[in-house]
């Protein structure tokens, strides 16, 4: 399959810990982010956005907390599987402009 | 893939030859985006269509074009591929056709498959 990257940050945790990855972003301007997840061979696949006038968002088992003073994205992955190895990464933006991406997290699940 | 394919999903293709990569949508989605994806660096945006014949130029468009002539298919073409275009692209779809559950805008974009291509 396609492979993502071989240089990116890798985060390695224990099954059933929680998982914190981070990104930081660019522009001060940026009003909508997202957190993608990509797994080996496929396309990137959302997991959940925020907008700038919220500082935190909760998903099925995902928090994203977003901190604008500091430019600073987090995605918290409660109980990890092994089923969320993959590389995550943000995107930033602005409402019907294009979204600036990051590189991107390897995340390691190890049983 | 939120009913979005691409094709080839694999290409193999020698320096000079031309190369045209077809994403196909099903949902009726108005923007179409295409990107390539290299270690060490997020997605790049090569172009993008905001509808039928209308495109424009991302942020690595240089030795790319595209046309889309229906509102379902969005081609990106390599006239002469060069090595540095060894890549894996990934067409995205979005639009204001309703947000997907759980997000909060229309703009989030659903990718494809991927296709790689390797330039020899």
């Amino acid at each position: 399959g396609e492979s993502v990257g071989l240089h990116l940050p890798t985060l390695s945790v224990q099954e059933g810990d929680n998982s914190i990855i981070n990104c930081a972003y660019s522009n001060s301007a940026s009003d909508y982010f997202i957190w993608y997840k990509q797994e080996s061979g496929k396309g990137p696949q959302f997991i959940i956005d925020i907008r700038s006038n919220m500082d935190k968002r909760q998903g099925q088992r995902v928090t994203v907390l977003l901190n604008k003073t500091v430019k600073h994205l987090s995605l918290q992955i409660a109980a990890t599987q092994p089923g969320d190895s993959a590389v995550y990464f943000c995107a930033e933006g602005n409402y019907g402009q294009n979204f600036v991406f990051g590189p991107g997290t390897r995340l390691s699940v190890l049983p | 893939d939120a009913g979005i394919t691409q094709s080839p999903r694999h290409k193999v293709t020698e320096t000079g030859t031309p190369v045209t990569l077809r994403c196909h949508q099903t949902e009726n989605h108005r923007y179409m985006y295409w990107y390539r994806q290299d270690p060490g660096h997020g997605l790049r945006l090569i172009h993008y269509s905001y509808g039928v014949k209308d495109t424009d130029k991302g942020e690595v468009s240089d030795g790319y074009s595209v046309s889309r002539s229906k509102t379902e298919d969005f081609l990106l073409t390599l006239e002469s591929a060069t090595s540095s275009q060894t890549s894996v692209y990934f067409c995205a779809i979005s639009g204001p056709t309703g947000p997907i559950a759980g997000a909060l805008s229309s703009y989030e974009q659903y990718f494809g498959p991927g296709t790689r291509l390797t330039v020899t």
